[in-house]
């Protein structure tokens, strides 16, 4: 149990462009996922938190306008990368929250932006 | 605000042998928790080892084992009889209580040598 899937696993796209990354939570309910984004040899970085039928809360310096976060169901959370640029190129990961102290995460989405 | 350093880069170990991975962190909540996450060559992120705060006893999982010094704010991660599947980046990570979210460190990437 506690399955986390995304969709895409990677994708390529035109700059401008914008990018829809879902995040599933295929065994469990999630109240709350979490969007982070990882450069090539770096850590994570929690980009925003996202909580089901409210507005995700954003980390100091993420674009609210730029990556654009729906959390429309228990189990569904998407991240859109709006007007996608070279910079935003990245491994986008996400996690779900199933119990009180434990996350559990999808297996990534990158992103390339030509 | 939390952070949590992880001072060696790079570390390897020579296959059966015991490996010792450190990690500090600086926090002023009472009520933590906190985690050893792997990440393989594929990125998948995999929960390795957690501990609660207010727990005294050092969590261990198989070959994995914690040496938690909460007055020293010290979390290290130890790991017996290496494998060539414990290959990884380990990223040490800190959850506070009320909010969940997941800081973490910049990570240690482990070789085994057969």
């Amino acid at each position: 149990g506690a399955v986390v899937s995304q969709h895409p696993s990677r994708v390529i796209c035109k700059s401008g462009t914008s990018v829809k990354i879902e995040c599933r939570s295929l065994d469990f309910q999630a109240t709350t996922m979490f969007w982070y984004r990882q450069f090539p040899k770096q850590s994570l970085m929690l980009m925003a938190t996202s909580n089901e039928g409210s507005k995700a809360t954003y980390e100091q310096g993420v674009e609210k306008d730029k990556f654009l976060i729906n959390h429309a169901s228990l189990t569904l959370s998407t991240l859109t990368v709006t007007s996608a640029h070279p910079e935003d190129s990245s491994f986008y990961i996400c996690s779900a929250r199933r119990d009180v102290d434990e996350q559990f995460f999808g297996p990534g989405t990158r992103l390339t932006v030509l | 605000a939390q952070t949590v350093t992880q001072s060696q880069p790079e570390m390897s170990v020579q296959e059966a042998e015991t490996v010792t991975l450190s990690c500090t962190y600086d926090t002023s909540e009472s009520d933590y928790y906190l985690f050893w996450y792997k990440q393989p060559p594929s990125r998948q992120m995999i929960l390795v080892i957690r501990q609660e705060a207010y727990k005294q006893q050092n969590a261990t999982e198989n070959r994995f084992s914690v040496n938690f010094q909460k007055a020293a704010k010290s979390f290290s991660l130890k790991i017996s009889d290496s494998q060539l599947g414990d290959a990884a980046m380990y990223f040490c990570a800190y959850a506070g209580a009320g909010s969940y979210q997941l800081t973490f460190g910049k990570g240690t990437k482990l070789s085994v040598i057969p």
